[in-house]
Parts: structure tokens; C-alpha cells; sequence
């Protein structure tokens, strides 16, 4: 099946770093992928959709001076969390689309993020 | 916008009990519907998906969904749950060619052995 992976799994920041998080589709490409953000015992908000060669769509309320998100490749997409600050503490989780299953999602393992 | 709810925000069941869980969406146009599990400690896996066709559909282990277009439903079923399928179920929306899905609150399923 079709694998997507993050890296790296778990992170612990000062608070005014960067932060890259990455999101790789391995066996597949992956011409969108999506960032999401889980809240503790809540859903997934979705963050933006990454297209690849192009701008990031950010839903309303995400602020993208501080979620830069870049598609690079049909394999890779990043995201940077700027001057992260302690709200930012998260669960942040990537999704490829696979053009050929259609529509269908394939979400990779997830990254912790603690900023102190 | 659109919106899914999950009716059930933890269910509490004893193996072999059969589940159902309620999933409901407000678009009104054509969807794509999904359910997603995540096992405790795991990332979130595709359980079954709906697009067109048949609307019972069957996915795995066991679990089956009916898309109701009247009721704007799509509930998923398991005749008799085990221990193993203790996890949090997220039920999702995708409209039609728009790519992203919107996603339900996730019930948490608890099944006792």
C-alpha cells in the first residue's frame, strides 16, 4: 500500500526557532498533500493543501508567514514552522493524495512538535 | 461550509457486541466519504471509502458503511467488534473534485474484552 512518511517524529524546540518538518510519499507520487494539525482528544484542522510547483492554499485562520509550506517535489513536501512559540506545541500530520486510488488519502505517522 | 458531525463521542462496547456509528455531512452537492481509523499509538489508516455505485460498500476487518444520500449519512457498522478494534474512528467528506476532506470530531471506540 502506499506509504507516507515524516520526519522527524518528535521534536523539542526553544521558543523563536524554525522548526522543517518533512512529509515524503514513498512509493507513489504525490501531486497534493495536506497538513494537518490534532489537538489532543479533537479532530483534524486542516492547515493548507500543498500542490506541487505551486503556492500552498492555507484554510482561514492559518497564518502563512508562520506555516511556510513548500511542495518541491512529487515526493516532498515541508513544512517550517516560524518562531515557533508555545501554542505552536502540536500534533502535525501530513497526507498525500494518490491520484490513482482517487480522492483517497494516505496520512504519514505524524509529528510531534514541543516548543518551550 | 461544509461540516461533519459524529454523533457518538466515545462508545463503550463489550466484544462481540455489533457497533454502529453515526456520521452525518451537510454538502449538499456530490461527495466522496471516508472512514479512517487510528489505532492507539498509530497513524490514521483508511478503513472504506465511498464514491459511487453500491452505497453499502465494505472495507477491512470486517467494517461496512451505508451512504444514504437522503439522510446525508454514512454510518459504519461491524456485526461483532473485538478488543482489537479499541481505536478512534474519524469519519470524512471530500467534495466531489475540491481535494480536501473535512473530517468529524472521531468518535473513541472502547471495546472490553
Amino acid at each position: 500500500g502506499a506509504v507516507v512518511s515524516q520526519h522527524p517524529s518528535r521534536v523539542i524546540c526553544k521558543s523563536g526557532t524554525s522548526v522543517k518538518i518533512e512529509c515524503r510519499s514513498l512509493d507513489f507520487q504525490a501531486t497534493t498533500m495536506f497538513w494537518y494539525r490534532q489537538f489532543p482528544k479533537k479532530s483534524l484542522m486542516l492547515m493548507a493543501t500543498s500542490n506541487e510547483g505551486s503556492k500552498a492554499t492555507y484554510e482561514q485562520g492559518v497564518e502563512k508567514d508562520k506555516f511556510l509550506i513548500n511542495h518541491a517535489s512529487l515526493t516532498l513536501s515541508t513544512l517550517t514552522v516560524t518562531s515557533a512559540h508555545p501554542e505552536d506545541s502540536s500534533f502535525y500530520i501530513c497526507s498525500a493524495r494518490d491520484l490513482v486510488g482517487g480522492e483517497t488519502q494516505y496520512f504519514g505517522p505524524g509529528t510531534r512538535l514541543l516548543v518551550l | 461550509a461544509q461540516s461533519v458531525s459524529q454523533h457518538n463521542h466515545h462508545v463503550i462496547l463489550s466484544e462481540a457486541a455489533s457497533l454502529e456509528l453515526g456520521c452525518n455531512y451537510s454538502y449538499g452537492g456530490t461527495v466522496n466519504l471516508f472512514w479512517y481509523v487510528q489505532y492507539p499509538g498509530q497513524h490514521l489508516q483508511l478503513l472504506l471509502k465511498y464514491f459511487s455505485g453500491d452505497p453499502l460498500v465494505k472495507g477491512i476487518k470486517g467494517f461496512e458503511a451505508e451512504f444514504i444520500k437522503s439522510k446525508f449519512s454514512f454510518n459504519l457498522r461491524k456485526p461483532s467488534v473485538q478488543w482489537s478494534d479499541t481505536a478512534e474512528y474519524f469519519c470524512a467528506v471530500n467534495e466531489g473534485n475540491a481535494g480536501k476532506s473535512t473530517f468529524g470530531d472521531g468518535t473513541t471506540l472502547t471495546v472490553k474484552p
